[in-house]
């Protein structure tokens, strides 16, 4: 088991790019979440996947993001026509269905110039 | 009331020391409350967590006191170490998503 992981570990694109992350959550974990950290701030949610099924997105994810889970397996966090605000590191957190502790990856890092 | 508040924003103590994180929240319906760990350029690291059915748990050198009537938590790092300093959130989460509700961070250095 070698943890939560997460592609690309940095990415800077210019404002108006569209840019996708992948994360690989631990084998067997059926929750999946995303957040949002930046700079001094604690991560804040984003969304929230169990199995494939995302039942939980935040007011935070504007109409220009999008994630998915399909299959169940790893996830992708898209963001669309991306804003000097939506730089950031993206966070994801895997846990069993029935426990509470979520194991972060180590991040993507965005920087939208 | 989804608010989870953290102090001191930074913290500096000598080897050996015992630095004393804080956080207090609203909501009652918060069931879980961990804390983590984070370096520079690294994800978050789960130290300790606790329910609010115990008043304190110890796990090495760390400690977690938990005061369920006053809505607070803090974090206690017995003989700290220059290797312990990082930033460290504290976090709550209830519910059937258990989505964490994080600090805003305390930032620790320990001095050798």
């Amino acid at each position: 088991d070698t943890g939560v992981s997460q592609d690309p570990r940095h990415k800077i694109t210019k404002r108006g790019q569209n840019v996708t992350f992948r994360c690989d959550p631990i084998s067997e974990h059926n929750r999946l979440y995303w957040y949002r950290q930046t700079l001094g701030q604690g991560p804040e949610f984003l969304t929230y996947f169990q199995n494939e099924a995302q039942l939980e997105k935040s007011r935070l994810l504007s109409d220009r993001f999008s994630a998915e889970r399909p299959k169940g397996s790893f996830s992708t966090l898209e963001i669309q026509r991306t804003e000097q605000g939506d730089s950031a590191m993206y966070l994801c957190a895997s846990s069993l269905v029935l426990g509470e502790t979520q194991y972060f990856g180590p991040g993507t890092r965005l920087l939208v110039l | 009331q989804q608010q989870v508040k953290q102090s001191p924003q930074s913290l500096i103590v000598q080897k050996g020391g015992i630095p004393i994180i804080n956080c207090a929240y609203e909501n009652t319906a918060f069931d879980y409350f961990p804390w983590y760990q984070q370096f520079p350029g690294k994800g978050p690291a789960l130290l300790i967590a606790i329910r609010p059915d115990v008043s304190e748990k110890k796990e090495g050198r760390f400690t977690i006191s938990f005061n369920k009537s006053a809505k607070q938590f803090s974090l206690h790092i017995m003989d700290s170490q220059p290797g312990d300093s990082a930033t460290y959130f504290c976090a709550a989460s209830g519910g059937a998503t258990n989505k964490l509700i994080f600090g805003t961070g305390t930032l620790l250095a320990v001095q050798p």
